[in-house]
């Protein structure tokens, strides 16, 4: 069984900040990891995801994750966050072998002007 | 090429009541998998479904609570009898082949039950 830990229930911060969501993982497989957005009232949408290869993953509105096996930690990370990243962010794993998603409890991130 | 399409997208119901709520995946699509958030809370796992089979339902409630995903048709949640407590924002998701999580669900917009 796996299980995700989001180390912060909210993230307030400015406009153009720089910005950090953590998540951690436990697991005793294999697993893929992806990070998860959802805008008020709506579905999830997929942000990025790690599967294999380079540990460095990004999507293409400037968010970028890290797998760190050895920390077992895929944090998420914009360089300079706008107001329109106002939203909750979903960390999730799954075995690589498996169909289920595992999800933390989530980060609302809101950026402030 | 519409997307996940779940409805209704709100929907109210007394308690004692039932809910029911459809689910049609992708075209192409024949998993699907349901998940519930609660209000301040992260998506939790309930079923996954191929057509006309349940293949792991270990997160559902044991009573009240059954899904089914019939050889034609959206695939159905149905909630008996419900409770405050079932109020919350249910998410389906499907995706083409069984261990494709590799590559990340589609999920639909997702129905806000609300009981009172």
């Amino acid at each position: 069984a796996q299980s995700v830990t989001q180390l912060d229930s909210q993230v307030p911060v400015f406009e153009e900040a720089p910005v950090e969501l953590r998540c951690n993982y436990s697991s005793s497989v294999s697993v893929y990891l992806f990070w998860y957005v959802q805008y008020p009232n709506q579905g999830l949408q997929l942000l990025l995801k790690y599967l294999s290869g380079s540990t460095l993953v990004e999507s293409i509105n400037g968010f970028e994750a890290e797998f760190n096996k050895s920390q077992t930690s895929f944090h998420l990370r914009k360089p300079s966050v706008h107001i329109s990243d106002t939203a909750e962010y979903f960390c999730a794993v799954s075995e690589t072998s498996g169909s289920r998603l595992t999800f933390g409890e989530g980060t609302q991130l809101t950026v402030n002007p | 090429n519409a997307g996940v399409m779940q409805n209704p997208r709100h929907l109210v119901r007394r308690r004692g009541q039932e809910a029911r709520l459809r689910c049609s995946p992708m075209k192409g699509h024949s998993h699907v998998y349901w998940y519930r958030q609660l209000p301040e809370e992260g998506l939790k796992f309930m079923v996954y479904l191929q057509k006309e089979n349940i293949i792991d339902e270990s997160g559902m409630p044991k009573e009240r609570f059954s899904a089914e995903f019939p050889k034609e048709g959206p695939s159905i949640l149905r909630i008996q009898q419900v409770v405050r407590g079932d109020s919350a924002a249910y998410f389906c998701a499907s995706s083409h082949a069984v261990g494709t999580s590799g590559y990340g669900y589609t999920f639909g917009s997702g129905t806000r039950l609300t009981v009172v």
